[in-house]
């Protein structure tokens, strides 16, 4: 168990709509980051927060989301979903602030959304 | 684009063997990590090797770091079922992300 916890596990939903996706990171961690795990694309990093602030951003799409909240969880949401969004979406935390101190991330078991 | 590039794709061997996984990235690091993911599930932290290190150990588990070569290197000694999984370098960089290659896929045989 690596202390990091995502919710919803799995997820199905039409294309169009919206949701949102959970993680708590593991206790004391002030980092978080968000990867998304597809076949043809690999595990691709989002976006990256630190104790709140955003860090640094990757291929996230404008119709994805995120923030990092004063209890340090965060959500990553999901609008105007098509096809091509479904995947696993993994959420990590890291005691380190990132960059050249980025450290062994803590990866949650994920969340697996299916766009039918 | 990915930064590392694992290879080979897949591997399958018996148990008892060794495995041997090599990982090419482009531009300069800080650091180098591995990590294993069991099918559908979460990844998990194998071992961190920085620049100014070029062999680790971890029980079963070698790592060597050649810079010169932007190239590393994960060894896993007289493998068992249970190391069947999904291996992934990992890259440091200055610009705070962590990526990640595609992996290599490794099958053990009974």
């Amino acid at each position: 168990d690596s202390g990091v916890t995502q919710t919803p596990k799995h997820l199905i939903t039409a294309t169009g709509q919206r949701v949102t996706l959970r993680c708590s990171p593991r206790s004391g961690d002030l980092s978080v980051y968000w990867y998304q795990q597809s076949l043809d694309q690999g595990l691709q990093f989002l976006i990256q927060y630190y104790n709140g602030e955003e860090r640094a951003k990757g291929n996230i799409l404008e119709r994805f989301s995120a923030q990092q909240f004063p209890d340090l969880h965060s959500e990553l949401n999901l609008s105007s979903l098509e096809l091509g969004d479904s995947a696993l979406y993994f959420c990590a935390s890291s005691a380190a602030s990132g960059g050249p101190n980025t450290g062994e991330l803590f990866f949650g078991e994920g969340s697996r959304l299916t766009v039918l | 684009s990915q930064q590392g590039e694992e290879d080979p794709q897949a591997l399958s061997i018996q148990e008892g063997e060794n495995a041997t996984m090599n990982c090419s990235y482009k531009t300069s690091i800080n650091n180098l990590q591995w990590y294993r993911q069991n099918s559908g599930r979460g990844l998990v932290h194998l071992i961190l090797i920085r620049s100014n290190e070029r062999e680790k150990h971890s029980g079963r588990l070698r790592v060597t770091l050649d810079t010169s070569k932007k190239s590393s290197s994960l060894l896993i000694t007289a493998s068992r079922a249970a190391d069947t999984a999904s291996y992934f370098c990992a890259t440091g960089l200055n610009d705070y992300k962590l990526s990640f290659g595609a992996g290599t896929t490794v099958t053990v045989r009974a």
